[in-house]
């Protein structure tokens, strides 16, 4: 079976722009999380969608915005690109959203999107 | 606040030495705990998990963990390492009733042959 995935794989954006990442979460997942990584540091959480409502959202500018499609695929957008934004943006899935009698459910995690702002 | 600390940068041990990464955390209720590797251009792997019950956690590739609530730590360890340890590794604190996670900023494992 085919682990999560993200495209593309690296990105060089400009200051200004705009970026669309893409995942595709493991077959039969129903809850997408998105990750930025940035270099020498641990993944800051984005955001959790569930059944394609927004079950969480992290401490990041209304720059970012993400969506899930009815096949749970997801897309993370992010405007106005900064040149703190370039990371490695990651996405996770899990079987369900939120919690399981209060634990959080196992995250699968993508290679991820690198994303340079120059 | 919710916090994950990973004191160690980068380690460096030879292949067949012992290992300890250490991580401590800060949260005010029992914490769901994960460690995690991270290989160049891969995606973060799970290790292993602690949520409840025997504090020893065993997990894949040989590691394991042990939960210590008086010290808050949460330390990895491995008896033997080998040269495909070698990785980015990354303590994580999951947030009770969400699935988000917190990950400390990550120890840097070199194996020298």
């Amino acid at each position: 079976d085919a682990g999560v995935t993200q495209s593309p794989t690296h990105l060089i954006k400009t200051r200004g722009q705009h970026v669309t990442l893409r995942c595709s979460p493991i077959s039969g997942h129903k809850s997408v999380s998105w990750y930025q990584q940035v270099l020498g540091q641990g993944p800051q959480f984005i955001f959790q969608y569930y059944e394609k409502e927004e079950r969480g959202r992290g401490n990041f500018p209304d720059r970012f915005s993400a969506r899930q499609f009815p096949n749970y695929s997801s897309e993370l957008n992010v405007n106005a690109l900064l040149l703190g934004d370039s990371a490695l943006y990651l996405c996770a899935s899990s079987l369900e959203g939120g919690s399981l009698r209060g634990r959080p459910h196992e995250q699968y995690f993508g290679p991820g999107t690198r994303l340079t702002v120059t | 606040a919710q916090s994950v600390t990973q004191p160690d940068i980068h380690i460096t041990v030879s292949e067949g030495a012992s290992l300890e990464l250490r991580c401590n955390y800060s949260y005010g209720a029992t914490p769901y705990l994960f460690w995690y590797v991270q290989s160049p251009g891969q995606g973060l792997q799970l290790l292993l998990k602690y949520f409840s019950g025997d504090t020893l956690v065993q997990g894949i590739k040989g590691f394991e963990a042990e939960f210590k609530r008086s010290q808050s730590s949460f330390n990895l360890r491995k008896p033997s390492v080998h040269w495909s340890d070698a990785a980015e590794y990354f303590c994580a604190v999951g947030v009770r009733l969400s699935d988000k996670l917190i990950f400390g900023t990550g120890t840097r494992l070199q194996v020298f042959p």
